[in-house]
């Protein structure tokens, strides 16, 4: 069974420490793995990840995958109040019959505290 | 920009009502994709669709119903409620895998009781 396990599940911090969240991933023909924002709404799209090695960045946020070891990690550095939601990790897989949709993890709840 | 659009936001059945969730995109997205969040759970996918005409069932298909008319919209059906469907749907779109690794876009989602 195709699984994405995220950790912690829940993380409170201070404003501008560091911190890790960690998605691993056991599945059947891996294509990509994707990092969503969750507030109060939509999933908000944050990063798509393919390669293994290679760093994403936007501002604040940077992204690895290794996919030898099956994982991600999402980091975000100078943390703000702002930076206080539900992160998800998911995974598309290839299909023959089309567009699968992707699997996600539980998410990590993260809370910045001032 | 509307992107991806849902109505209604809010709904409150008793068990054993119907009715159908809509789903509209304006980025002339092939596929479309119906979720649903339930605490603890994480986001499921229920249905799917690659084009107008198309469907497929995902992780947790029963008790849903879907329909692509259009290629701008998916709906989703419930046709007896039951309290266990109670939950947050999103609705989702992204161009075709075919052509390019593209991320899903949601919608703000649709809050369901189910009484």
């Amino acid at each position: 069974e195709d699984k994405v396990v995220q950790s912690p599940l829940s993380l409170v911090v201070h404003e501008g420490d560091t911190v890790t969240l960690n998605c691993s991933y056991e599945v059947t023909n891996f294509r990509s793995l994707l990092w969503y924002k969750q507030e109060k709404k939509a999933p908000t799209f944050l990063f798509m990840l393919t390669s293994s090695g290679i760093e994403k960045k936007s501002g604040r946020l940077s992204s690895i995958l290794d996919k030898k070891e099956l994982f991600s990690i999402l980091n975000i550095t100078a943390t703000q109040t702002g930076d206080s939601a539900v992160y998800l990790c998911a995974v598309l897989m290839y299909s023959g019959g089309g567009a699968d949709g992707l699997t996600f993890g539980k998410g990590t709840h993260l809370i910045i505290q001032p | 920009n509307a992107g991806v659009t849902q109505t209604p936001k809010f709904r409150v059945l008793k068990t054993g009502q119907s009715m159908t969730l809509l789903c509209a995109q304006d980025m002339n997205h092939e596929y479309m994709y119906w979720y649903r969040q339930d605490p603890g759970m994480g986001l499921r996918l229920i249905h799917y669709s690659v084009g107008e005409g198309t469907t497929a069932k995902g992780e947790v298909p029963d008790g849903y119903n879907v329909s692509r008319l259009k290629k701008q919209n998916f709906l989703l059906g419930l046709e007896s409620a039951a309290p266990s469907q109670t939950s947050v749907y999103f609705c989702a779109s992204s161009y075709s895998y075919s052509y390019s690794n593209q991320p899903q876009h949601f919608g703000d989602g649709t809050r369901l009781s189910i009484l």
